[in-house]
């Protein structure tokens, strides 16, 4: 297995634009975590899917960001309009609820500089 | 505010001396894990212990659990360059809070050969 994919793996973009980050879990996996990591707050859990069903989203900042998984093997997060406070790495991470432990695999990240 | 809080928050030893960094949380556990971050890279799962155990070992890795202080410590022995990293503990509370688990601010170790 190839891991959990996530692109792109490095975004620049003006403020005000609409960024679009993309992850492929692990097949068989049914849990889907979509983390922020920044020096100053370190490691957020943004959203979590279980079966493709959003389960806890309290972790997302604002109404600009949003996340879809419209099927098991693809995720989207959305922000819209960005800032530059969302400037950092974004971590998707997959586990399968099967094992009786939530052991994550995480992605390598998708670094965002929003300028 | 974090479940998780690592002690120290960066670590500089020589090659070959052991390596011991502590986690303490603050809620009821179903269990506690360690994760490995390689600069620019994403986490890797090193070692998962249950709440109703109290050691537990992989490799060169030593983990213990206190329930009752709700601290954990991770040793890495005989460390080499490559273990250079930031470590983290992650804090799973089970099914009832939903199967997620939440993160400490990491230790960053620096290994010096």
């Amino acid at each position: 297995d190839a891991g959990v994919i996530q692109s792109p793996r490095h975004e620049v973009t003006e403020m005000g634009q609409e960024v679009t980050l993309r992850c492929k879990p692990i097949s068989g996996h049914d849990y889907l975590f979509w983390y922020r990591q920044t020096m100053m707050r370190g490691l957020e859990l943004l959203i979590y899917f279980n079966n493709n069903v959003p389960i806890d989203d309290s972790g997302m900042p604002e109404d600009r960001f949003s996340a879809k998984m419209p099927n098991a093997s693809f995720s989207t997060l959305k922000i819209q309009p960005s800032e530059p406070r969302d400037s950092a790495v974004y971590f998707c991470a997959t586990s399968s609820g099967a094992s009786g432990a939530n052991v994550l695999t995480f992605g390598a990240g998708s670094r965002l500089t929003v300028l | 505010s974090q479940q998780g809080e690592e002690d120290p928050q960066a670590l500089s030893i020589q090659e070959g001396e052991n390596a011991t960094m502590n986690c303490s949380y603050k809620t009821s556990i179903n269990n506690l894990q360690w994760y490995r971050q390689n600069s620019g890279r994403g986490l890797v799962h090193l070692i998962l212990i249950r709440s109703n155990e109290r050691e537990k070992h992989s490799g060169r890795l030593r983990v213990t659990l206190d329930t009752s202080k709700k601290s954990s410590s991770l040793l890495i022995t005989a460390s080499r360059a490559a273990d250079t990293a930031s470590y983290f503990c992650a804090t799973d509370l089970g099914k009832a809070a939903g199967n997620k688990l939440t993160f400490g601010g990491g230790t960053r170790v620096l290994v010096k050969p």
